[in-house]
């Protein structure tokens, strides 16, 4: 059974930084690409970012661009989200999601609240 | 960016009725792999994303076949048959083609 499992969320004060994980299991983690998708209370879906199976493609999101960093390490079967710089309008619920038949499998989510 | 426009913004369904959901993009989502990069999702409430439609009309994996999906290379169209209490929440369409993937803002579906 494919599992993700987002952590790392929590409460920060604008400008800060936070560190995202996700930790895959169920499915050869290796063979994916990852995305990092995210969604502010009440709101729709926001694609954030992706990383390919190799880490040879990355791509971001024009709002996330240069504050944030997509990583992962295959040898844990972990994916990471390095955002800095944040901003309200990044309080969101966090998911990361498998690509295959396009994102096809999504973890539970971990919420983002930025504040002061 | 390719926008992708659903409608209607909601629906409310009675159980056993059938009910669609359109998407249209702004851009053909049709690949030059001949692949039609469409992708339907249900987010029940409190939950994450489901995948229900893969490539505009392929059913993932589990998900009952009162789903369906059809269209063009612009146009799309979910039908649920026979809709059931479990299908409520809220539907988006979403693409593949490039990046930055976008998807709809969503039609809630409800059951009267």
């Amino acid at each position: 059974e494919v599992q993700l499992v987002e952590s790392g969320g929590g409460l920060v004060q604008p400008g800060r930084s936070l560190k995202l994980s996700c930790v895959a299991s169920g499915f050869t983690f290796s063979n994916y690409g990852m995305n990092w998708i995210r969604q502010a209370p009440g709101k729709g879906l926001e694609w954030v970012a992706y990383i390919s199976s190799g880490s040879s493609y990355i791509y971001y999101a024009e709002t996330v661009k240069g504050r944030f960093t997509i990583s992962r390490d295959n040898a844990k079967n972990t994916l990471y989200l390095q955002m800095t710089s944040l901003r309200s309008e990044d309080t969101a619920l966090y998911y990361c999601a498998r690509h295959g038949e396009g994102p096809d499998y999504w973890g539970q989510g971990v919420m983002v609240t930025v504040s002061s | 960016d390719i926008v992708l426009t659903q409608a209607p913004l909601s629906v409310s369904v009675t159980p056993g009725e059938s009910a669609s959901i359109s998407c249209r993009s702004s851009k053909s989502l049709l690949s030059s792999k001949g692949i039609t990069s469409l992708y339907w999702y249900l987010q029940r409430p409190g939950k994450s994303p489901q995948l229900l439609i893969y490539q505009m009309s392929n059913l993932a994996s589990g998900v009952p076949d009162r789903f369906s999906s059809s269209g063009s290379e612009t146009d799309f169209t979910l039908k649920i048959s026979k809709v059931e209490t479990e299908d409520v929440g809220v539907y988006y369409c979403g693409h593949r083609l490039e990046y930055p993937l976008t998807f709809g803002s969503g039609t809630k579906l409800e059951i009267k």
